[in-house]
Order: structure tokens, then sequence, then C-alpha cells
């Protein structure tokens, strides 16, 4: 099955400066790629996702890059804010392309805590 | 729009009792809902995959005669934690799927004693 790799597990950084979180996966059939924002007690937000046939997404002070040869995303934040603190989770899946049961199904990496400190 | 919500969002029982959590897609119709399972600090778990209509998916190493699933309509599927013992407090999380976007509920709070 699918394995997603994430690094590093924390990251502290300094409000204003850029963090960078990475995520490598095993299956080269897997097609869309979310990352996920959880605050402590709360549900996983879908913050910004890729799909394969795109190499890179923005939103605002967020970015996701992908490299399918490589097998590995990352996700960009800049000009961090005290409110991006939290634990960020990237996932893979087979998307809307797989078939049975397995439909949509998944796989998160271990998560980074983030940290921007005033 | 995509609102997941969940019920209860915290439950305390006794060990040995069955406990059920309620997963909801309110603004929209979801074929496939997934049960996750995330302890203090860790990343989120798979249990099962949930379709309506038909009989849940588990993963590897997840009992289906402990954790019962019933995705009875479009909007609701069930999660049923029979015969609770204390290692199964944990925090549940259920996520249903619109496209191949996945949204997730408040998860519940599970606490055996």
């Amino acid at each position: 099955g699918e394995n997603v790799e994430q690094h590093p597990s924390t990251l502290s950084v300094q409000e204003g400066d850029s963090a960078v979180i990475k995520c490598t996966y095993s299956d080269s059939a897997s097609n869309y790629f979310p990352w996920y924002k959880q605050e402590l007690g709360k549900r996983p937000q879908l913050i910004i996702d890729i799909r394969s046939n795109v190499g890179e997404k923005k939103d605002q002070r967020i970015a996701v890059t992908l490299n399918k040869t490589a097998k590995h995303f990352s996700l960009h934040i800049t000009e961090t804010q005290p409110e991006d603190s939290a634990v960020y989770f990237c996932a893979a899946s087979k998307g809307i392309n797989a078939g049975g049961t397995s439909y949509g199904k998944l796989t998160f990496g271990q998560g980074t805590i983030l940290t921007v400190h005033p | 729009g995509a609102v997941v919500s969940q019920h209860p969002s915290w439950v305390i029982c006794k060990s040995g009792t069955s406990v059920k959590i309620e997963c909801r897609s309110l603004d929209f119709q979801a074929t496939t809902m997934f049960w996750y399972r995330q302890f203090p600090k860790q990343s989120l778990m798979l249990m099962a995959t949930s379709n309506e209509g038909s009989k849940a998916t588990y993963e590897q190493g997840v009992e289906k005669d402990k954790f019962l699933i019933n995705h009875a309509s479009l909007t609701l599927s069930t999660l049923t934690v029979t015969s609770a013992h204390p290692e199964d407090s944990s925090f549940y999380i259920c996520s249903a799927s619109l496209v191949d976007k996945q949204y997730f509920g408040p998860g519940t709070r599970l606490t055996v004693l």
C-alpha cells in the first residue's frame, strides 16, 4: 500500500519567515495530494491540494509543489503569522480514478508541528 | 459548504459497554465516508471505508466485529465501538467525500473507564 513520509516533525520559525514542509510518497499511482491543518482538539481542515497533472498551486500565502518523478511534494507558507501555528498533515490518494471500495482513501504523513513565534 | 458533523463530541463510558458515534454530511450527499482514529500527538490512522448501501471495508488490523460501521443513507454513517475497553480510548474522526476531497467532522473523544 501507499506510504507517506513527512519532514520535519517539528518546525519553529519567527513571524514573517517562510516555512517549508516536505512529503514523499511511495505509490506512483497516487494522483491527489491534499494538505490539512489541525489545531489542538479540532478537526483537520483542508488548506490546499494539488493533482498530479499540475506542478504547482498557490493560494495567497500558501503554495504546494509536486514532483511526480521524485514522488515528493511540499507545502510552502510565506509571511508566517502566529495563527499559522498548528499541526500540518500531508496526504496522498488515488483520488477520483480509484476503483472499488478504496475510492479516495487518504494515507497521511506523520504530521509537522509548526510554531510561529511573534 | 461541505460541512460534516459528528455526535457526540465526547463520551465517557464504562468498560464492556458499547458506544455509537454518528457522522453526518449536512449540505451534501456522500457515497463514501471514512473513519479514522487519532492518538495524542499522532497522525490519523484510517480504520475503515464506509460505503452507502454496502459493507464497510476495514483496514488491516482493525477488528470488524468490534468496530461496527453502518452507512444507511447518503448523509449518515455510524461507528459503534462494541464492548469498549480502556485501550479503545481515543479521538475518533469521520470524513465524507465530495468528489475526491475529504471533509472532516469535529471528532469524538472517547474515554473508556
